[in-house]
């Protein structure tokens, strides 16, 4: 049974500041891992899909990486700004389902 | 990416009673899903919504309590029945294309008292 593990649970960095959040899996046989924001009492924000034969994938300020092998990705922020807090969870969906398996998630403070 | 307008955004209900959720999706989409995230909690799936056949249940979750409707490939309902104060919690659906992305409807803040 796929296990999804986001560290650190919390994170408070200042404004302006890159920043990384890891997110690890146990099974390496995905097909695709995505990355969302959520804001405090609403709904999940799509961010990035990373397909499972891609390495990273760019949106903006945003980068995430994949590395099957190892069973981790990776967001990054660059230049943070406190429009950035929130809740980020990675979810991987597994190659012989259409489900998504959840981490709980690193809440993320940007300090002004 | 398909938008997923889900209501009502939240409400307050009293014990013993229902609630119906609905999604309505801007597309056709062949997966909607259903998930709770209690308060500082994960997600949680409670169900896939299939179209034209009864949902698939996830373990601790059954139908009696928690019925689904999915009558085509843009709309799902979600109904919470015999409501207790433990069945508090955010609800939410989802729905894509695994080849794609999921995304996720808006939400909806239930209080039962």
């Amino acid at each position: 049974k796929q296990e999804v593990t986001q560290i650190p649970a919390a994170l408070s960095v200042p404004e302006g500041e890159n920043l990384v959040l890891n997110c690890s899996f146990t099974d390496s046989a995905i097909y695709n891992l995505q990355w969302f924001r959520q804001d405090p009492g609403k709904g999940l924000t799509s961010l990035l899909l990373i397909q499972s034969s891609q390495r990273e994938q760019t949106s903006g300020r945003l980068n995430a990486s994949l590395d099957k092998s190892s069973g981790r990705s990776t967001l990054y922020i660059a230049a943070s700004q406190p429009g950035d807090s929130a809740t980020y969870l990675c979810a991987a969906c597994g190659a012989g389902s259409y489900q998504l398996t959840f981490g709980k998630g690193t809440k993320l403070s940007v300090i002004p | 990416s398909a938008v997923i307008s889900q209501k009502p955004s939240r409400d307050i209900c009293q014990r013993g009673t229902s609630l119906t959720i609905q999604c309505q999706v801007d597309s056709q989409v062949t997966m909607m899903f259903w998930y709770r995230q209690q308060p500082g909690q994960s997600l949680t799936l409670i169900a896939t919504a299939n179209q034209g056949s009864e949902a698939t249940y996830e373990s601790g979750f059954v139908i009696d309590k928690f019925p689904i409707s999915r009558p085509n490939l843009t709309f799902s309902t979600l109904t919470v029945s015999n409501m207790s104060p433990e069945d508090s919690s955010i609800y939410l659906c989802s729905g894509g294309e695994r080849d794609y992305g999921y995304t996720f409807g808006s939400g909806t803040r239930l209080t039962v008292v």
